[in-house]
Parts: structure tokens; sequence; C-alpha cells
């Protein structure tokens, strides 16, 4: 089957910690982007890429890093510097470099203890 | 600067009625107009998608109306359903951008 995977689905942390969410597609797409939704709040960008070893910042991303170091994986790091972690994350991908057609993974719940 | 403004933030529908959400857009350098369904728990899914070019497309009960010259459009839901019960984000796109900007997204609920 081909898709994107997020883990873990939940994930608890304490104060002061880093995390890394994992992010994998077997779809072949170029592009991959991270974005944070909080309830009943719209999607907000965090990083994304559209080339290996190549990512830029999105709208929200101090507190977040990234890295691609292959096409398929594209994982996110949580900081400590990040003050109010707790939310829904949220992987997608698309084909092509305009990323105007998105495909979302499942969804990592994170919780700061 | 929000580029893409979404209404109504909910949305409360009989079943058997009509469900419309409005979307208005900035930049008109937009060139890709898609609606994604988000359940709870879950990721979003690509529903529909419009270019500028055409004025509405349809797919099943779900259909697209764009004014171009308003720089708005609209996702029409007929004989909307429970299981239509979601989230929905507008979003517009342009293809040297890279990257979408969504709208603040609508919760609709359908009573049976």
């Amino acid at each position: 089957d081909g898709g994107i995977t997020q883990s873990p689905k939940y994930l608890f942390r304490k104060e002061g910690q880093n995390v890394t969410l994992s992010c994998e597609q077997n779809l072949n797409h170029d592009a991959m982007y991270w974005y944070r939704q909080d309830p009943g709040q719209g999607l907000r960008l965090i990083y994304y890429s559209q080339i290996v070893n190549d990512f830029q910042k999105g709208d929200i991303a101090e507190g977040y890093s990234v890295s691609r170091e292959k096409k398929e994986s594209f994982p996110l790091t949580v900081t400590s510097a990040q003050k109010n972690p707790t939310a829904f994350y949220l992987c997608a991908s698309s084909i092509g470099l305009a990323g105007v057609e998105q495909f979302f993974g499942p969804g990592t719940r994170l919780t700061v203890l | 600067q929000q580029q893409v403004k979404q209404s109504p933030q909910s949305l409360i529908v009989q079943k058997g009625g009509i469900s419309i959400i409005n979307c208005a857009y900035e930049n008109t350098a937009f060139d890709y107009f898609p609606w994604y369904q988000q359940f709870p728990g879950k990721g979003p899914a690509l529903l529909i998608a419009i270019r500028p070019d055409v004025s509405e497309k349809k797919e099943g009960r779900f259909t697209i109306s764009f004014n171009k010259s308003a720089k708005q459009f609209s996702l029409h839901i007929m004989d909307s359903q429970p299981g239509d019960s979601a989230t929905y984000f507008c979003a517009a796109g342009q293809a040297n951008a890279g990257k979408s900007t969504f709208g603040d997204g609508t919760t609709l609920t359908v009573k049976p």
C-alpha cells in the first residue's frame, strides 16, 4: 500500500525534553511538509522540503527542527525551546514541487506532561 | 496576514440539506484551489479541487463554485448526510510557491 506513515500515534514527553516525530512516505513524492494543528484550529506550516538535503521554514518554525536525508523520510524534532508543544502534528507530501495537492499522514498527538 | 479566509467556523445542517462553505483569497497569483475533509483524530484528505479557468466543478454530491473576479470560492455539499460530518478546509496554492495556504476550517455537523 502506498501512503504516508507517522509514528508514534500518541507521544508523551516531559517538559525540557526533545522529541522526534517520524514521517515516511512511499509515494515517491518530491515535497514533504509538517503542520501543527491545535484544537479547533487550522493547519499551521512548520517546515517544508522540496528536495533532499534542503528545507524551508514555514510560519511557525521556532522551537522545531527537521532533516531530509532521504526522499522518503522527513522527521520533525520538537525541541525544549518550543514553549507550547502540545498539539496534533501532521505530515504531508505532494507530487512535484508546487505543493498544491497534498496527501496527509494520520498524525501524531504530542502531549507534554 | 491571513491570505485565505474561510467561513463559517461551524455549520449545522439537517440531513438532506445543502451545506455551503465559503472561502476568500487575496493573492491573485493563486492558481489551484483544493478542499480537504478531516474526520476527528485523522489526517485531512483531498476532497475536490478546481483551477481558475473553470467556474464550477462537480464530483458526486460535492461541487466547487469559483468566482475569479470576486476572489472567492465555495464548497457545496448536496443532500448532506451524517457521514459528511467533519472539518472542511479550503486551500490555495500556486505552482511556483512550493506550498499551499489553508483556511482555518469549518466544522460541519449533519443532524439525522
